[in-house]
């Protein structure tokens, strides 16, 4: 199975900060990539998909990028709504694979 | 408006069984592959398993393998998850995940992203 690596495990950041969140396969995915969001009790969200393609819906201050082994998540802006747990995910081999996760939490 | 429920959850003990269902609405159901996604408490993300859209290809983890039956009833939209043998590590919230797909014609094709989940359904293996 292909082993997802996310770092850092947690982050604390300001209304306002850039967050970035990256995200390591253990081989190649090409851009077989997603992100999730999940908040405390809540089922996970769709965000990212492809790599870079954004989910419809989700606001324009998430992007996403990396091909192969290397991915990156990155919030342009922290907003107050985006306290929650991110996770990535390959869909480039079966077994789909979660990375651990991220918290990111207010400072 | 997709909607995914699952239903089934419950205190279970060791060896015991269960039958999780997740019925879907506000789509074509009969056309998008459905997986099955669980959560133990505290902790990350796990796929569990995989329905292709006709039922014809399943897939499943190695931690589930022999133990769990996915299977769907496209006149139902439903998808169901039967698990046998069940232990102290199947502890988890199951969620049930549509595939995103991607059309091609009339046909959409799976693409392993999971765009909607429902809410959850909690399953506790204790004796």
């Amino acid at each position: 199975d292909i082993q997802m690596t996310q770092s850092p495990s947690s982050v604390s950041a300001s209304v306002g900060d850039r967050v970035t969140i990256t995200c390591r396969a253990s081989q190649g995915i090409s851009s077989w990539l997603a992100w999730y969001q999940q908040k405390p009790g809540k089922a996970p969200k769709l965000l990212i998909y492809g790599a870079a393609s954004l989910q419809s819906g989700v606001p324009s201050r998430f992007s996403g990028s990396g091909s192969g082994t290397d991915f990156t998540l990155t919030i342009s802006s922290l907003q107050p709504e985006d306290i929650a747990t991110y996770y990535c995910q390959q869909a480039d081999s079966f077994s789909w694979t979660f990375g651990q996760g991220t918290k990111v939490e207010m400072k | 408006e997709v909607q995914l429920v699952e239903s089934g959850g419950g205190l279970v003990q060791p060896g015991g069984s269960l039958r999780l269902s997740c019925a879907a609405s506000g789509f074509t159901f009969s056309k998008h592959s459905m997986n099955w996604v669980r959560q133990a408490p505290g902790k990350g993300l796990e796929w569990v398993s995989s329905i292709s859209s006709g039922g014809s290809t399943i897939y499943y983890a190695d931690s589930v393998k022999g133990r769990f039956t996915i299977s769907r009833d496209n006149a139902k939209n439903s998808v169901y998850l039967q698990m046998n043998s069940l232990g102290a590590e199947d502890t988890a919230v199951y969620y049930c995940a549509r595939d995103k797909g991607v059309l091609f014609g009339e046909f959409i094709v799976p693409n392993n992203y999971f765009d909607f989940w429902g809410q959850g359904t909690l399953v506790t293996v204790s004796s």
